[in-house]
């Protein structure tokens, strides 16, 4: 069964510094987002993406994120300037219509230092 | 997206059925009711939706009850790998901004020997 596949597994970084988590959708679905979990927390949305632009995000996603497909198959999650806050689970998903289910990846686990 | 209320935990013996209980009392006409589960720290996984009849998959059936103000997710013979933080969400999928999800705290099964 195909799935969404997000690399790397863990990521440590130090404040201040710029990362990028990349993330595989499933490849004929249309719709991808990221979603971000701190630790003990609930799985909170951060934006959504569709035709090659943001459709949705949320108060979370401010300037310091941005999102890109680079090509047909990539899908990107870049935090300028890393905050200890944003230390989390970033889960990638993606779906193949606007009503059909989201299928998740693993996660990368970010830790700023 | 209509609130949701799901106890925060519940316990099942292995082998039975799990019911899994959501009251979603001011749901609208056109929302559909999603459940999905998180089992430890991975991705959470899209078991099976609804909007009026009774659903039935590989997974799970899904009971919504006449008033659509509350349902019932039922894992029919419960394993101990169904272990996890079930999610009950509210939703209606809104044209380009795709299936955002917005999940709540959940209830967290432990499926016991």
């Amino acid at each position: 069964e195909p799935e969404v596949t997000q690399t790397p597994s863990h990521q440590v970084t130090q404040m201040g510094q710029e990362v990028i988590l990349r993330c595989v959708p499933i490849s004929n679905h249309l719709y991808f987002y990221w979603y971000r979990q701190i630790l003990g927390q609930k799985v909170e949305f951060l934006v959504s993406f569709y035709n090659n632009e943001i459709s949705e995000k949320s108060e979370i996603f401010d300037d310091q994120f941005s999102v890109e497909r680079p090509d047909g198959s990539n899908f990107t999650l870049k935090i300028r300037s890393t905050k200890l806050e944003d230390s989390a689970m970033y889960f990638c998903a993606s779906s193949r219509e606007h009503n059909s289910p989201l299928h998740f990846g693993n996660g990368t686990r970010l830790t700023v230092t | 997206d209509a609130k949701t209320t799901q106890p925060p935990s519940m316990d099942c013996a292995e082998g039975r059925a799990a019911n899994l209980p959501c009251n979603h009392s001011t749901i609208s006409g056109n929302e559909y009711v999603y459940w999905y589960r998180q089992i430890h720290s991975q991705g959470p996984q899209y078991i099976i939706h609804g909007l009026k009849n009774n659903e039935t998959n590989e997974m799970a059936s899904l009971i919504i009850t006449e008033d659509r103000k509350s349902s019932t997710l039922i894992l029919p013979h419960a394993t101990l790998r169904d272990t996890a933080v079930y999610y009950c969400i509210v939703r209606v999928p809104l044209g380009n901004a795709g299936n955002m999800l917005t999940f709540g705290g959940g209830t967290r099964l432990m499926v016991k020997p």
